[in-house]
């Protein structure tokens, strides 16, 4: 059963970078999307971006460039960087697999991590 | 980007009741649509793909259909762990867009 666990500070200050972590277990990082997802408080969920097991990358343009993903296979982690934050960018982030079966009009997150909560104050 | 509306924004209903959620796209997006659970505090939970495949292990009083622009969610005999909020998701273009979600409450 693959797992995905988010890791990273729970406070930023305006301005600051925020920086979260996905450890992927159970399964290899070396196949699928993986994506990150936000959610802030008593909202709906808004899609970041993915990156692909190849490294291609693509982001929701509503981040204006701000947001970075990476992956480290040898880590099976991946990793989101979000420049310039405020405190529209409170919420809580998830990381998520997506997987993608043309065929069977499939393109749905299948696995989720728990959710961290990250603050945005001065 | 697609806008993904559902209807209603929140819904009561008794265990044992029929309930259906309804969610349009803006534009078609043929079968590219999934459909989500998530309670209070967790992780949202895949329930349906390809706008009427259910998820493995998801039980069968689930069920989706729908193409093109206007998609339901349909579950048959509401069990008490059925109570959460309900989301849609579209993945025809990017970027994948959500619906605003319906909050399914015990009457």
């Amino acid at each position: 059963q693959v797992q995905l666990q988010e890791s990273g500070p729970g406070l930023l200050k305006p301005s600051e970078t925020l920086s979260l972590t996905c450890t992927v277990s159970g399964g290899s990082t070396s196949s699928y999307y993986w994506n990150w997802i936000r959610q802030p408080p008593g909202k709906g969920l808004e899609w970041i971006g993915y990156i692909y097991y190849t490294g291609s990358t693509k982001y929701n343009p509503s981040l204006k460039s701000r947001a970075t993903i990476s992956l480290d296979t040898s880590k099976n982690q991946f990793s989101l960087k979000l420049s310039s934050v405020t405190a529209a960018d409170t919420a809580v982030y998830y990381c998520a697999r997506r997987v993608v079966r043309p065929p069977e009009r499939d393109d749905s997150f299948d696995f989720w991590g728990q959710g961290t909560m990250v603050t945005v104050s001065s | 980007d697609i806008q993904m509306t559902q209807s209603p924004s929140s819904v009561s209903a008794s265990v044992g009741d029929r309930v259906t959620i309804t969610c349009r796209a803006s534009q078609g997006i043929s079968n590219w649509l999934a459909w989500y659970q998530q309670k209070p505090g967790k992780a949202p939970k895949l329930l349906i793909y390809g706008a009427s495949s259910l998820q493995s292990g998801v039980p069968s009083r689930f069920s989706g259909s729908g193409s093109g622009t206007d998609f339901t969610l349909t579950i048959n005999s509401l069990q008490p762990e059925d109570f959460a909020t309900y989301y849609c998701q579209q993945a025809n273009s990017f970027p994948i867009t959500f619906g605003q979600g319906t909050r399914l409450e015990i009457k």
